[in-house]
């Protein structure tokens, strides 16, 4: 079975501190793929990033950056110089390979990131 | 541009009186899905579609059903919702690009809906 962790329930920083949200996953997939969301208090989901199980490079866009670790199951997701527009919430996802043909997206709990001023 | 719209924004339905919410898609995506998502909680997959082959998940309530008629439209019936199926109700696609590369989930903005 899939199942993604998210420990951290709720993080407070004051605007422009770096931040980081812990994301662990477990499957029995080879191939698989991960996913960050944020979710405003608007409702919609807003895709951040995706990730295949073979590609384990970081990537930077911006502000944001992630952390693959296949070593570790971890897929962990840095703000740095956060901002109050960046308070969400912000949930891991995992899939498998082949989502199109009807897997499920498994999301965890999600963390509530509050961003002060 | 190609996106996933779900009708209304904002539904408010009376305690048991049927309700439909709807889902179009630009994508011609083969999957479609539901989720639901309660307050504070993650979305929760009910049921999906590829093409016309319908997949329920085991805990789905068999007060939700879900028709689609056509590629681009999936409907949510919530035959007698109940005070506890207010929620927001996420609609989403999923399918390849034409070059073959995998294209991922698009998600629409959702219906939250009230039970009064």
């Amino acid at each position: 079975a899939q199942k993604v962790t998210q420990a951290q329930t709720e993080i407070s920083v004051v605007e422009k501190e770096d931040v980081t949200l812990d994301c662990v996953y477990e499957t029995r997939d080879t191939t698989y793929y991960l996913f960050w969301y944020k979710q405003p208090p608007s409702g919609e989901l807003v895709f951040l990033i995706r990730r295949n199980s073979f590609d384990e490079q970081n990537e930077i866009s911006g502000r944001y950056s992630w952390n693959f670790q296949k070593s570790t199951s971890s897929f962990n997701f840095t703000i740095t110089a956060s901002q109050v527009v960046d308070s969400a919430v912000y949930f891991c996802a995992l899939s498998g390979a082949y989502m199109e043909y009807g897997n499920k997206l498994v999301f965890g709990a999600g963390t509530i990131l509050r961003v002060k001023s | 541009d190609a996106m996933v719209i779900q009708n209304p924004r904002y539904q408010v339905t009376q305690f048991g009186k049927p309700v439909t919410l709807s889902c179009s898609q630009t994508l011609n995506h083969n999957v479609m899905y539901w989720y639901q998502q309660k307050s504070s909680q993650a979305p929760k997959l009910l049921f999906h579609y590829y093409d016309k082959d319908f997949n329920n998940e085991a805990d789905t309530p068999d007060n939700f059903q879900s028709r689609r008629p056509n590629t681009s439209f999936c409907f949510l019936d919530i035959r007698s919702p109940g005070l506890g199926d207010a929620a927001m109700y996420l609609c989403a696609t999923s399918g390849r690009a034409g070059t073959g590369a995998f294209y991922g989930y698009t998600f629409g903005s959702g219906t939250r809906l009230t039970v009064v």
